[in-house]
């Protein structure tokens, strides 16, 4: 199947300052990739869409300056998180589809923990 | 807007066959899809339903009712490692088929020995 990858696993940071996280589609094109925020033992949760070469489409009430999207390419997405306080500490999981499937490919997580 | 609806916690023994249902209020979707996650790994792919009726991929079954507004996932032969949280998701029409889902809250299933 087709995979997808998320970098880093792990981060921890300070108070203040930003992070990125990447998510690469290996072996296929992501027309549309997702980002979603995971909380202990809870659902996952939509943040914004990213198309390839356009604007992200936020959910509603996450602000969009402080997680910021890029899609630059077909295989890469990217999330910073700016100015980053301990309450964005969560589990942070990308995915991806393929152009007219409906199967999402999910990345493995990347832990944020903001000290 | 969607919401969808699941039992919180499922708990079966090895061997048996379990059902987890999906209740949900929503304004239209192309299709309603099951994911597996794993305690702190990536959600994965089970089922999809487009059209009523059932869908059989091996052990696993999903089902869809339209009218009912309602579909479940069925586990056969449950085994240890079906031992996981499973989300049903919708792609809401108006997301325009960009493959958006919503999911639910997740039912943890527990099997014991």
């Amino acid at each position: 199947g087709a995979v997808v990858s998320q970098h880093p696993s792990r981060v921890i940071c300070k108070s203040g300052t930003s992070v990125k996280i990447e998510c690469r589609s290996l072996d296929f094109q992501a027309t549309t990739m997702f980002w979603y925020r995971q909380f202990p033992k809870q659902s996952l949760m939509l943040m914004a869409t990213s198309n390839e070469g356009s604007k992200a489409t936020y959910e509603q009430g996450v602000e969009k300056d402080k997680f910021l999207i890029n899609h630059a390419s077909l295989t890469l997405s990217t999330l910073t998180v700016t100015s980053a306080h301990p309450e964005d500490s969560s589990f942070y999981i990308c995915s991806a589809t393929d152009r007219g499937k409906y199967e999402q490919y999910f990345g493995p997580g990347t832990r944020l923990t903001v000290t | 807007g969607q919401s969808l609806e699941q039992p919180s916690e499922v708990t079966a023994v090895e061997g048996a066959i379990v059902q987890i249902n999906c209740t949900y209020q929503t304004s239209g979707f192309y299709g309603l899809s099951w994911y597996q996650q794993h305690d702190g790994g990536a959600p994965t792919f089970l089922s999809y339903n487009a059209l009523d009726g059932l869908e059989e991929t091996g052990r696993f079954s999903s089902f869809l009712s339209r009218s009912d507004s309602y579909g479940y996932l069925l586990l056969q032969e449950l085994q240890m490692k079906d031992s996981a949280s499973y989300f049903c998701a919708v792609n809401p029409l108006a997301s325009g088929n960009t493959g958006k889902l919503i999911f639910g809250q997740g039912t943890t299933l527990q099997v014991k020995p």
